[in-house]
């Protein structure tokens, strides 16, 4: 069965902090892997990945994928209260894109 | 400014009733897709359309339905088939041969009173 698996679930840090977001997962015919910043309703794009080893940055989020041990990290640095979101990470293949459960980020002043 | 609509933004529906969801997109996008999302659960694919007059069902259809008549418009109907029908469902589009991220309508909370 096709899935993708977030963790951790659920995170509180203070500002200033550095957080890594994590996401495997199985699928087959693979074509990217994408990540969602979701703030109250419509999750808004951060990134879209297709290939190994290239990190794509904006501003202070990052991410890279590793598609031979199936996983992708998201990374925030510098953290700010207005990081505070649901982030969901989801996998594209064939026609569907399906997401994981998301990881609550919660970021302290 | 091009995007994605959803009306209403929340919706109360008696146990037994039909609703339809409404989402219209003006991005000129052939793929639209209808998710919902329950707490703590990350977003769950119910249909999707490719093209006009084509859809296929996602993870969970039973007790929804859908019609894509229009390139811009794809309404989702919760029938009363639906066993538990509270959720917030999310719409969403993106081209056809995509290299870009898909794009989200602002969601429709549906509550059954």
């Amino acid at each position: 069965e096709d899935k993708v698996v977030q963790s951790p679930l659920s995170l509180v840090v203070h500002e200033g902090d550095t957080v890594t977001l994590n996401c495997s997962y199985e699928v087959t015919n693979f074509r990217s892997l994408l990540w969602y910043k979701q703030e109250k309703k419509a999750p808004t794009f951060l990134f879209m990945l297709t290939s190994s080893g290239i990190e794509k940055k904006s501003g202070r989020l990052s991410s890279i994928l590793d598609k031979k041990e199936l996983f992708s990290i998201l990374n925030i640095t510098a953290t700010q209260t207005g990081d505070s979101a649901v982030y969901l990470c989801a996998v594209e293949y064939g026609n569907k894109l399906v997401f994981g459960a998301g990881t609550i980020l919660r970021v302290k002043s | 400014d091009g995007g994605i609509t959803q009306s209403p933004k929340y919706l109360f529906r008696k146990e037994g009733q039909n609703v339809t969801l409404s989402c219209e997109q003006n991005l000129n996008h052939d793929a639209m897709y209808w998710y919902r999302q329950d707490p703590g659960q990350g977003l769950r694919l119910i249909y999707y359309s490719q093209i006009v007059n084509d859809f296929q069902k996602g993870d969970i259809a039973e007790g929804y339905s859908v019609s894509r008549e229009k390139k811009e418009s794809f309404p989702l109907t919760v029938t009363s088939a639906q066993k538990n029908p509270t959720a917030f469902y999310l719409c969403a589009s993106r081209p056809g041969q995509a290299i870009y991220g898909y794009t989200f309508g602002s969601g429709t909370r549906l509550t059954v009173v």
